[in-house]
């Protein structure tokens, strides 16, 4: 399908265990994002990532891994899971260019016992 | 220090009426504003976007104002409709200076047209 997917889209794991949330977009953005949302931050910026092999941190990055060896995926590691990385992880991705908009996976809802 | 700023938390309006939400930024580098409406278990979608070298960009029933000098914006939505009540956030981003176009984001404002 085209558009931006992300998988899975619910996920409940335990305290210390690793986690990989999977972002996948067919149509070959050069810049790709994640974020978080939680109950009074709006969306806070975890990582991005500006092409293959060039990732940075965000406003929030501690805990989390990335990784872009293919344009089209980026997966968020969460090394360690904590009870304070439950929230909803939104992927994003656009061109490069000025006034391009982010378009945005449906999110995956995580929660950590 | 939230360098962009949705005061309301909510906001309900009559179907018909006029819908006003606003936000406030304060850094002067910020020269691209997006409106993102975002449903329940949905990702954000993108609404409407202005540059910082305009004061009002239009889309049907949507229409964002910029006021640079008070770094304020807001989205005027005529008329509304059950459809629109969502969550609407605010997002800002310095498209020069290698910026990598992040986003930075408001907390949202959470919209409700009653019919």
């Amino acid at each position: 399908d085209a558009g931006i997917t992300q998988s899975p889209r619910y996920k409940i794991t335990e305290t210390g265990r690793q986690v990989t949330l999977m972002c996948h977009q067919t149509w070959s953005h050069s810049y790709m994002f994640w974020y978080r949302q939680d109950l009074g931050h709006g969306l806070r910026l975890i990582y991005y990532s500006a092409a293959a092999d060039i990732t940075d941190k965000g406003e929030v990055p501690d805990g989390y891994v990335v990784s872009r060896s293919k344009t089209e995926n980026f997966p968020l590691t969460l090394e360690s899971a904590t009870r304070s990385q439950t929230s909803v992880y939104f992927c994003a991705s656009r061109l490069a260019g000025f006034y391009n908009e982010q378009f945005f996976g449906p999110g995956t809802r995580l929660t950590v016992l | 220090d939230q360098q962009v700023k949705q005061n309301s938390p909510s906001l309900s309006v009559q179907e018909g009426r006029i819908s006003i939400l606003n936000c406030d930024y304060t850094n002067s580098m910020f020269d691209y504003f997006l409106w993102y409406k975002k449903y329940p278990a949905e990702g954000p979608t993108f609404l409407i976007s202005i540059s910082s070298i305009k004061d009002k960009n239009e889309d049907g029933r949507f229409t964002v104002f910029l006021n640079k000098s008070a770094k304020h914006l807001s989205l005027h939505i005529v008329p509304s409709q059950p459809g629109d009540s969502a969550v609407y956030f605010c997002a800002a981003s310095m498209n020069s200076g290698g910026s990598n176009y992040k986003l930075t984001f408001g907390k949202g404002t959470l919209l409700t047209v009653n019919p």
